[in-house]
């Protein structure tokens, strides 16, 4: 089956660790994207990546780090500089250009004690 | 900072009405405006990618408009069933920054029977 996968559903961590997120695809697309949900607020980017070895700042980059060594592949490091981890986070990929509908997979919840 | 507002925040309906709701979004630099649908513990969903004025989009019982002139979208569903509850997201994409979705926070829909 074609889809996105990302792992663990639910994480823990405790403060002042790093932590890395997970996010894999078999969907050949080229670009991915990961997403911060926080209640009350809508999806916020984070980093997106349109080919391999190459990544842009999204709208709250800032405590976060990503690398894209393989196509199918897009890790979301979330370091300790990032002074409010706890949240939702939603990875997705999609085929170039903003006219291609994004496919998203289930979703990482973290917890920093 | 672009900003994407959906209304309203949420809405109650009874099996068999129909509703509708309002994605604004910036007015200059149209590139597309996408709808997706989030059911709780599932992933987000495309609905509709709409690219033109004017552009009308049709699934089913769901469909949406589009006016980029005075930047809103309209999603109607028809005829309402409790399998529509969700949370509708609305995404703009703006010329400049085609792969850069801003999302709104969504409005959510329950649909009692």
């Amino acid at each position: 089956d074609g889809g996105i996968t990302q792992s663990p559903k639910y994480l823990f961590r405790k403060e002042g660790q790093n932590v890395t997120l997970s996010c894999e695809q078999n969907l050949n697309h080229d670009a991915m994207y990961w997403y911060r949900q926080d209640p009350g607020q809508g999806l916020r980017l984070i980093y997106y990546s349109q080919i391999v070895n190459d990544f842009q700042k999204g709208d709250i980059a800032e405590g976060y780090s990503v690398s894209r060594e393989k196509k199918e592949s897009f890790p979301l490091t979330v370091t300790s500089a990032q002074k409010n981890p706890t949240a939702f986070y939603l990875c997705a990929s999609s085929m170039l250009a903003g006219y291609n509908e994004q496919f998203f997979g289930p979703g990482t919840r973290l917890t920093v004690l | 900072i672009l900003n994407v507002e959906q209304s309203p925040q949420s809405l109650h309906v009874q099996e068999g009405d129909s509703t509708n709701f309002t994605c604004s979004f910036p007015s200059s630099n149209f590139y597309a405006l996408h709808w997706y649908r989030w059911e709780t513990a599932k992933s987000p969903e495309a609905l509709f990618v709409m690219t033109l004025n004017g552009d009308e989009k049709k699934k089913g019982r769901i469909s949406a408009t589009l006016n980029t002139k005075e930047g809103y979208s309209y999603l109607y569903i028809k005829g309402s069933q409790p399998e529509d509850s969700a949370t509708y997201l609305c995404a703009f994409a703006d010329s400049y920054n085609t792969d850069k979705l801003i999302f709104g926070t969504g409005t959510r829909l329950q649909v009692f029977p």
